[in-house]
């Protein structure tokens, strides 16, 4: 079945620096949705990108879905303590009911 | 829009005890899900509805859990018995057909067997 995975497992950040997480699947995505936990919360949906290449803004975060719509990437500069939490990646299951979730990827933030 | 809801927010339980979570989708939702997070397995998918009727129930660890939606507005988890691994948080999350649309979550019930 379709997998979504996602590297890295966590993401040590030192404040005012940028950091990415990567999402790959195993085959072609009609779309991928990117969701954010925070500790002790519950997945917040971000975004969804639809297009081959497309490149969406939120304020400091950049999501970008690949050329051949397998992969995507969630890019933020200058991070802040605010962007701790976990970073989800989701792309469609085996039907269009459900979502496959990646592990996530785990934000800490040195201050 | 008062959101998904689940109840209770906390559950403390001893083994062997009946556990039932709730949850009320998102009214005009048609699609249900619960998923159950920990650290060791992350976030999985349990079973999901779609217009109250189950889809898919292939993420039911065992026969020890079972799971309704007899309306549109209500579902329930149940585990009975319950046992230590089953402590986890389960979150319920609807969404609005056609596709995979957006999931909104539920804050989640945090379940404690002991």
């Amino acid at each position: 079945g379709q997998q979504v995975m996602q590297i890295p497992q966590y993401q040590h950040v030192q404040e005012g620096e940028d950091f990415t997480t990567y999402c790959n699947s195993s085959t072609t995505l009609s779309n991928i949705q990117w969701y954010k936990q925070r500790p002790g919360g519950h997945p917040v949906f971000l975004i969804q990108l639809v297009k081959s290449g497309e490149v969406k803004k939120q304020k400091r975060l950049t999501f970008q879905f690949g050329e051949a719509k397998k992969n995507s990437s969630l890019h933020i500069t200058a991070t802040q303590t605010t962007d701790v939490g976990t970073y989800f990646c989701a792309g469609p299951g085996s039907n269009d009911y459900k979502l496959s979730f990646g592990a996530g990827t785990t934000v800490t933030v040195r201050a | 829009d008062a959101g998904v809801i689940q109840s209770p927010r906390h559950e403390v339980t001893e083994m062997g005890q009946e556990v039932t979570l709730r949850c009320k989708p998102i009214s005009g939702h048609n699609s249900l899900f619960w998923y159950r997070q920990t650290m060791m397995r992350g976030l999985e998918l349990l079973i999901y509805f779609n217009n109250n009727v189950p889809i898919d129930d292939s993420g039911m660890p065992e026969d020890r859990f079972s799971a309704k939606m007899p309306n549109a507005s209500f579902s329930t988890l149940k585990i009975q018995p319950s046992e230590p691994r089953d402590s986890a948080v389960y979150f319920c999350a609807s969404s609005s057909p056609p596709g995979t649309d957006t999931q909104y979550f539920g804050p989640g019930t945090r379940l404690t067997v002991l």
